[in-house]
C-alpha cells in the first residue's frame, strides 16, 4: 500500500500569513494527488485535482505543486474562512489512499 | 448542479448487516466511476470502495474485503454499499463520491455499530 506521509499535522497561523502544506507518497504516484479542505460538520471539499489543477470556484490563493513522491498545498494569504482542516488523496494504485490531515488553527 | 444524497445509516449490532444507497443527480451517473468513502467519529478519511461505470471493476479496502459489497444501477443513478458482519470499528459517517479523484461529495450518512 502506499503510505502518504502529511505535515505538519496541526498548524498555527494568522490571517494574511502564507502557509504550506505536505504530503509525502511511499512511491510514487505521478501526480494523481488531490488536496481537500473539510470544515466540522461539512463534507470535504476538493481543492486541487491532478497536483496542480485548481477546482472550478476554489479562490487562487491555493495553489498545488509536485509530482512523483513529494506534493505541496499552499495558501498564499490566510482568510477567516481557510481555518479548517486540510487532506491529500493519491489515487494512482489501490488501495487509495489520504493524508492523516492537517489541521489549521487559528494563532 | 450535482447532487449526492445518501441514506439507509443507523444503528446497528456488531454482526448485523446495514445497506447504504446513493442517488445522484445533476450529472451522467453512468460516466464515472464511484466511490465510497468513510470517517470515524474524530477521525480522519478513509477510502472505503469504488466501482467502475460498468460495475465491471470493483475494488475495496482490505478491512472490509469479503463484507462490504459495493454495487450500481445506471438506470437508476443509483450506488450502494452493502454492509455484513459490521463491527464496532466500522462506525463513521459514510460518504458517496462522484469519480476516482473525488470530485463532489455527498452530505454524508452515519452508520453506528454498537449494542
Amino acid at each position: 500500500d502506499i503510505q502518504m506521509t502529511q505535515s505538519p499535522s496541526s498548524l498555527s497561523a494568522s490571517v494574511g500569513d502564507r502557509v504550506t502544506i505536505t504530503c509525502r507518497a511511499s512511491q510514487g504516484i505521478g501526480n494523481d494527488l488531490g488536496w481537500f479542505q473539510q470544515k466540522p460538520g461539512k463534507a470535504p471539499k476538493r481543492l486541487i485535482f491532478g497536483a496542480s489543477s485548481l477546482q472550478s470556484g476554489v479562490p487562487s490563493r491555493f495553489s498545488g505543486s509536485g509530482s512523483g513522491t513529494e506534493f505541496t498545498l499552499t495558501i498564499s494569504s490566510l482568510q477567516p474562512e481557510d481555518f479548517a482542516t486540510y487532506y491529500c488523496l493519491q489515487h494512482n494504485s489501490y488501495p487509495h489512499t489520504f493524508g492523516q490531515g492537517t489541521k489549521l488553527e487559528i494563532k | 448542479e450535482v447532487q449526492l444524497v445518501e441514506s439507509g445509516g443507523g444503528l446497528v449490532q456488531p454482526g448485523g448487516s446495514l445497506r447504504l444507497s446513493c442517488v445522484a443527480s445533476g450529472f451522467t451517473f453512468s460516466s464515472y466511476w464511484m466511490t465510497w468513502v468513510r470517517q470515524a467519529p474524530g477521525k480522519g478519511l478513509e477510502w472505503v470502495a469504488n466501482i467502475k461505470q460498468d460495475g465491471g471493476e470493483k475494488y475495496y479496502v482490505d478491512s472490509v474485503k469479503g463484507r462490504f459489497t459495493i454495487s450500481r444501477d445506471n438506470a437508476e443513478n443509483s450506488l450502494s454499499l452493502q454492509m455484513n458482519s459490521l463491527r464496532a470499528e466500522d462506525t463513521a459517517i459514510y460518504y458517496c463520491v462522484r469519480s476516482v479523484s473525488m470530485a463532489y461529495w455527498g452530505q454524508g450518512n452515519l452508520v453506528t455499530v454498537s449494542s
